[in-house]
């Protein structure tokens, strides 16, 4: 039972353009989720995470949208950069100080130069 | 600030051996948390440990072992190796403590099990 998916696996974008990865959960447990980045032969690396009381945070070029109604979020990367090219997960944890993460299956991302 | 580092890095065994895996959180980090990355079931949940004590637990047979030190290292034991076991595992610390939200977790480079 996959209760974080990321339905594309794939996906390509041009260079200074938006990237938009998506990612749905079925667990309304949920109320912390956060988006890692991961390159070959290395560990994912944290990019940014949203708390379910909010809709949005924003760091730097990474934007999170949170719909609970919807069951959805988003990662909003604008600009893209080559080096955005990677594996993005997005992750989700329930309550009371676990530090369980359920993982998405991923989306690779590739900068078109 | 160090990383989390995670030894060894590559590791080859046979069925039936067993296996130890070390993970040394960042500096400070009292959480820490062990995942499988497998290509057909993506990232999993093992377990999780918290000043010494195994606070969560993944769906993994009891082959799966871990520990954690006073000093928060952390190892992860698994024996009876079974083919399906290669995979990379992942070492995450994080700031966590007993009872509040959860924090970001800081993922180490892996160690990648093959089993023949």
């Amino acid at each position: 039972d996959q209760q974080v998916k990321q339905n594309s696996p794939s996906l390509s974008v041009q260079e200074g353009r938006i990237s938009i990865l998506n990612c749905d959960y079925t667990n309304s447990m949920f109320d912390y989720f956060l988006w890692y980045k991961k390159y070959p032969a290395e560990g994912p690396t944290f990019l940014i995470s949203i708390s379910s009381i909010k809709d949005k945070n924003e760091d730097g070029r990474f934007t999170v949208f949170l719909n609970k109604s919807a069951k959805h979020l988003s990662l909003h990367i604008v600009p893209s950069q080559p080096g955005d090219s990677a594996v993005y997960f997005c992750a989700a944890t329930v309550p009371l100080g676990n530090e369980k993460l359920t993982f998405g299956t991923g989306t690779r991302l590739t900068i078109i130069p | 600030k160090a990383g989390v580092t995670q030894t060894p890095r590559y590791l080859i065994k046979t069925r039936g051996q067993q296996v130890t895996l070390s993970c040394s959180p960042i500096s400070g980090h009292r959480s820490v948390s062990w995942y499988q990355q497998t290509p057909g079931q993506g990232l999993q949940f093992l377990f999780e440990y918290f000043s010494e004590t195994q606070r969560n637990k993944g769906n993994f047979p009891g082959r799966f072992s871990g520990r954690q030190f006073s000093n928060s290292r952390s190892e992860m034991n698994v024996s009876t190796l079974e083919l399906g076991d290669s995979a990379l595992y992942l070492c995450a610390s994080s700031l966590a403590t007993s009872g509040n939200s959860p924090h970001e977790q800081y993922f180490g480079p892996g160690t990648r099990l093959t089993v023949t």
